[in-house]
């Protein structure tokens, strides 16, 4: 398979804890947005990443949160003490700079239960 | 910043019904649109996309949307709906260099 691929697909941790996702990009993708999606919602804005520069951050992603893209290929988002209000599902998505064409492919995503 | 409106947040049709699904964005200027669907227990995947030109834009699956600069509209259409549309939709306006921001999604429900 050679599109986006997130790891866990499913977490259930306890408030105060600490979590990490990882997201894998389609391998000549540059650009690499994370994003996430809670019930009745559409998919908000939290980063994004250019190779290894993390170019926006959403007013969304208060300090506890940090995405890293250390070589430019896969990233990771963490979230430290975890609050219950961080229930979501985290999606990842890249997209190839060079063709410009806006579409932005997406991975399965990683929802998260705090319990 | 922009913001996009999806006005119908569930659609239930019969099979062979026609669907217009709306959605509006917040400011103009050169716009870029998107329509995105959601399967079942899969990822989002694009539906079609606006970026200049005829403003009646064809995508996959027989789908169709038209740009109405003058309405700030992007609506969603299908002339006969399947069952296997089943999905959820949503609307996505482009901000600033290839940030998408998405309206809050219609789940639209395909009776057999």
């Amino acid at each position: 398979d050679t599109g986006v691929s997130q790891d866990p697909r499913h977490k259930i941790t306890k408030r105060g804890q600490n979590v990490t996702f990882r997201c894998d990009p389609i391998s000549e993708h540059n650009r690499l947005y994370w994003y996430r999606q809670t019930l009745g919602q559409g998919p908000e804005f939290l980063t994004y990443f250019q190779n290894e520069a993390q170019l926006e951050k959403s007013r969304l992603l208060s300090d506890r949160f940090s995405a890293e893209r250390p070589k430019g290929s896969f990233s990771t988002l963490e979230i430290q003490r975890t609050e219950q209000g961080d229930s979501a599902m985290y999606l990842c998505a890249s997209s190839s700079g060079s063709s410009n064409t806006g579409e932005l492919f997406f991975g399965e995503g990683s929802r998260l239960t705090v319990l | 910043a922009q913001s996009v409106s999806q006005h119908n947040h569930h659609v239930i049709l019969s099979e062979a019904a026609s669907l217009e699904l709306g959605c509006n964005y917040s400011y103009g200027g050169t716009v870029n649109l998107f329509w995105y669907v959601q399967y079942p227990g899969q990822h989002l995947q694009l539906l079609l996309k606006y970026f200049s030109g005829d403003p009646l834009v064809k995508g996959i699956k027989g789908f169709e949307a038209e740009f109405i600069k003058s309405k700030f509209s992007f609506n969603l259409r299908k002339p006969s709906v399947q069952w296997s549309d089943t999905a959820e939709y949503f609307c996505a306006v482009m901000e600033g260099f290839q940030k998408l921001v998405f309206g809050t999604g219609t789940r639209l429900l395909v009776s057999p």
